[in-house]
């Protein structure tokens, strides 16, 4: 059964700092999700990794994808409170697979 | 991407009753998927909607607690029956191709009493 791990659950930070979210998952798949979302609100797609080595950059967010060594990050480069959310990973098995979420919080 | 809406966009219940919900996309789309999501935590799959056959559930789901229907390339419908207070949560509809990035609409919330 694919697992699919986060880390960390939840992340208080501080304007203007950098941080990294990762996401491991356990059995071998080439493409991986990043979502966000707001609360109660649904989720929005943020980036879709199809490969080994992939890295998309959106903004101060960038995702990256190491198939090999089944990880994925999710890097926040000089956060603002408006990136203050929750993030999921999700894992494509022809059916998606979600992590269980980091919560994004970041103070001014 | 495609476009997703839901209705109703909440609703309060009574135990032992039914609820229909319906997932409507702006285009066709290859795939569609009913997830639940309880308060602060991540998405579960119920089940797959296949168009023209009965939906495919993930473990623990079963159809005649959670009958889908999808009659066309574009809608689908969940109905969760005989409802307690654990089926309280929310429910998410999601579409897109096949592996391809999947498009959530905006859930409906169901409190069940």
């Amino acid at each position: 059964e694919l697992k699919v791990e986060q880390n960390p659950l939840f992340l208080s930070m501080q304007e203007g700092k950098n941080y990294t979210i990762y996401c491991n998952y356990s059995t071998t798949s080439d493409r991986l999700y990043w979502y966000r979302q707001d609360p109660g609100k649904s989720l929005e797609s943020l980036f879709v990794l199809l490969s080994n080595g992939a890295v998309k950059q959106e903004g101060r967010l960038m995702a990256s994808l190491d198939t090999k060594a089944r990880l994925s990050t999710l890097h926040i480069t000089a956060a603002v409170h408006d990136l203050s959310a929750t993030y999921f990973c999700a894992v494509d098995m022809n059916k998606l697979v979600f992590g269980a979420g980091t919560i994004l919080r970041v103070k001014s | 991407s495609a476009v997703i809406s839901q209705k109703p966009s909440r609703d309060i219940c009574q135990r032992g009753t039914s609820l229909t919900i319906q997932c409507q996309v702006d285009s066709q789309v290859t795939m569609m998927f009913w997830y639940r999501q309880q308060p602060g935590q991540s998405l579960t799959l119920i089940a797959t909607a296949n168009q023209g056959s009965e939906a495919t559930y993930e473990s623990g789901f079963v159809i005649d607690k959670f009958p889908i229907s999808r009659p066309n390339l574009t809608f689908s419908t969940l109905t969760v029956s005989n409802m307690s207070p654990e089926d309280s949560s929310i429910y998410l509809c999601s579409a897109g191709g096949l592996r391809e990035t999947q498009y959530f609409g905006p859930g409906t919330r169901l409190l069940v009493l």
